[in-house]
């Protein structure tokens, strides 16, 4: 089963509209991770958010962390159409450091 | 400076056939991972290469599938008589050091269709 499960499954809003996607997990985590994936540039690295961390941004990122609840969110402000991608969400799973599991993603549209 | 690079980008073959992905991480990287992603799904952890160390195996689907890293560097993933289910996309990446507390770097993928 999936350590991480993004939802939505699929998200379409307009440019300029902020857009939210979560994350949610199973067991405890060092770190979560969050990609982005489109066709032009392949999986890219977005954000690590550590578990001792709450919140932290990035550009027109935010990212939540609420370890109590095994869940994290995405918010993308002002969004443009290049931010059309699937987002995934990543995190080791009990500790393991050596690898990452990874949601199924949330593909997000940006209509123009 | 040069990112992940995979080769081939595209493979198809024939049932039954062996095949070899190549993945040339980021120079410096001690880390290397494969992973497969299926369409419209998310990625699924293969093997692991951190150093000098033995390999994590782990995610191996079958016996069907080998990888090997070469003086801590290239890495090729075998997978011998492929079956139509193999039929995914194999991405590799790398990174400075463990997953969890390093951004793993993604080469382009290879697209494997067996027919």
């Amino acid at each position: 089963s999936q350590q991480g499960e993004e939802d939505p499954q699929a998200l379409s809003i307009q440019e300029g509209e902020n857009a939210t996607m979560n994350c949610s997990y199973k067991t405890s985590i060092n770190n979560l991770q969050w990609y982005r994936q489109n066709s032009g540039r392949g999986l890219v690295h977005l954000i690590l958010i550590r578990s001792n961390e709450r919140e932290k941004h990035s550009g027109r990122l935010r990212v939540t962390l609420d370890t109590s609840k095994k869940s994290s969110s995405l918010l993308i402000t002002a969004s443009r159409a290049a931010d059309t991608a699937s987002y995934f969400c990543a995190t080791d799973v009990n500790f393991g450091n050596e690898k990452l599991t990874f949601g199924t993603g949330t593909r997000l549209t940006i209509i123009p | 400076g040069a990112g992940v690079s995979q080769s081939p980008s595209n493979k198809v073959t024939e049932k039954g056939k062996d095949v070899e992905l190549r993945c040339d991480p980021i120079s410096g990287h001690t880390a290397l991972y494969w992973y497969r992603q299926s369409l419209g799904q998310g990625l699924e952890f293969l093997i692991y290469f951190q150093g000098n160390s033995a390999p994590d195996k782990s995610g191996l689907p079958s016996d069907r599938f080998s990888a090997e890293r070469t003086g801590g560097s290239v890495s090729t993933l075998t997978i011998q008589r492929t079956q139509q289910e193999d039929s995914a996309v194999y991405l590799c990446a790398s990174s400075l050091g463990l997953a969890a507390f390093y951004e793993q770097f993604f080469g382009p993928g290879t697209r494997l269709t067996v027919l």
